[in-house]
C-alpha cells in the first residue's frame, strides 16, 4: 500500500520534554509538510520541504524544528520552547509543483503535554 | 496576509438532500483550489480540485464551482449519506507553488 504513515497515533508527554513525531511516505513525494490542528479549527503549517536537506519556515515554527534526510522520512520535534504543544498533528506530502498540487495527508498524531 | 475562509462553521442536512458548502478565498493570484473531508481524528481526504481555468467539474455525487469575479468557491454533494458527516475545508494555492492555504472548516452533519 503506498501512503503516509504517522506514530504514535496518541503521544503523552511532560511539560518541558522535547518529543520527536514521525512521517514516513512511500509515494516518491518530493515536497512533505507538517500541520498543526486544534480543537475546531483549521490546518496550520509549521513547516515544509521541497527537497532532502532543505526545508522551510511555515507560519508557526517557533517552538518547532524538522530534518529531511531522506527523501521519505520528514519528523517533526516538538521542543521545550513550544508554548502550547498539545495539538493533532498531521504530515502530507505532495508530487511536484505544477504537477500536481494535490497534499496526500497521514492519520495524525494526537499530542498531550502536561 | 492572504487567507481562505467559510461562510458556516456548521451546517445540518437531511439525509437525501444535497448540501452546498460554501469558501471565500482572498488572493485573486490563486489559481488552484482541492476541497478536503476531514472525519473525526483522521487526516484530511482529497475529494476534488480544480483551477482556475474551470467554473465547473464534477465528481461522484460531488460538483466544485468556481466564481473567480467574487472569489467563491463552492462545494455541492448530491444525495447526502450519514458517511458525508465530517469537516469539509477548501483550500487554495498557486499551481506552480506546493503550498496550501487552508480555511477553517465548515462541519456537515447528515440528519437521518
Amino acid at each position: 500500500d503506498g501512503g503516509i504513515t504517522q506514530s504514535p497515533k496518541y503521544l503523552f508527554r511532560k511539560e518541558g520534554q522535547n518529543v520527536t513525531l514521525s512521517c514516513e511516505q512511500n509515494l516518491n513525494h518530493d515536497a512533505m509538510y507538517w500541520y498543526r490542528q486544534d480543537p475546531g479549527q483549521g490546518l496550520r503549517l509549521i513547516y515544509y520541504s521541497q527537497i532532502v536537506n532543505d526545508f522551510q519556515k511555515g507560519d508557526i515554527a517557533e517552538g518547532y524544528s524538522v530534518s529531511r534526510e531522506k527523501k521519505e522520512s520528514f519528523p517533526l520535534t516538538v521542543t521545550s520552547a513550544q508554548k502550547n504543544p498539545t495539538a493533532f498533528y498531521l504530515c502530507a506530502s505532495s508530487g511536484l509543483a505544477g504537477v500536481s498540487n494535490e497534499q496526500y495527508f497521514g492519520p495524525g498524531t494526537r499530542l498531550t503535554v502536561t | 496576509g492572504e487567507s481562505v475562509g467559510l461562510h458556516l462553521p456548521t451546517l445540518s442536512v437531511q439525509e437525501g438532500d444535497n448540501s452546498i458548502i460554501n469558501c471565500a478565498y482572498s488572493n485573486s493570484a490563486s489559481d488552484y483550489f482541492i476541497w478536503y473531508k476531514q472525519e473525526s481524528g483522521k487526516g484530511p481526504q482529497f475529494i476534488i480540485d480544480i483551477r482556475s481555468n474551470m467554473d465547473k467539474r464534477q465528481g461522484q455525487r460531488v460538483t466544485v464551482l468556481l466564481n473567480k469575479t467574487v472569489k467563491h468557491l463552492s462545494l455541492q454533494i448530491a444525495a447526502t449519506q450519514p458517511g458525508d458527516s465530517a469537516v469539509y475545508f477548501c483550500a487554495e494555492s498557486n499551481f506552480g507553488n506546493e503550498k496550501l492555504t487552508f480555511g477553517t472548516g465548515t462541519r456537515l452533519t447528515i440528519i437521518p
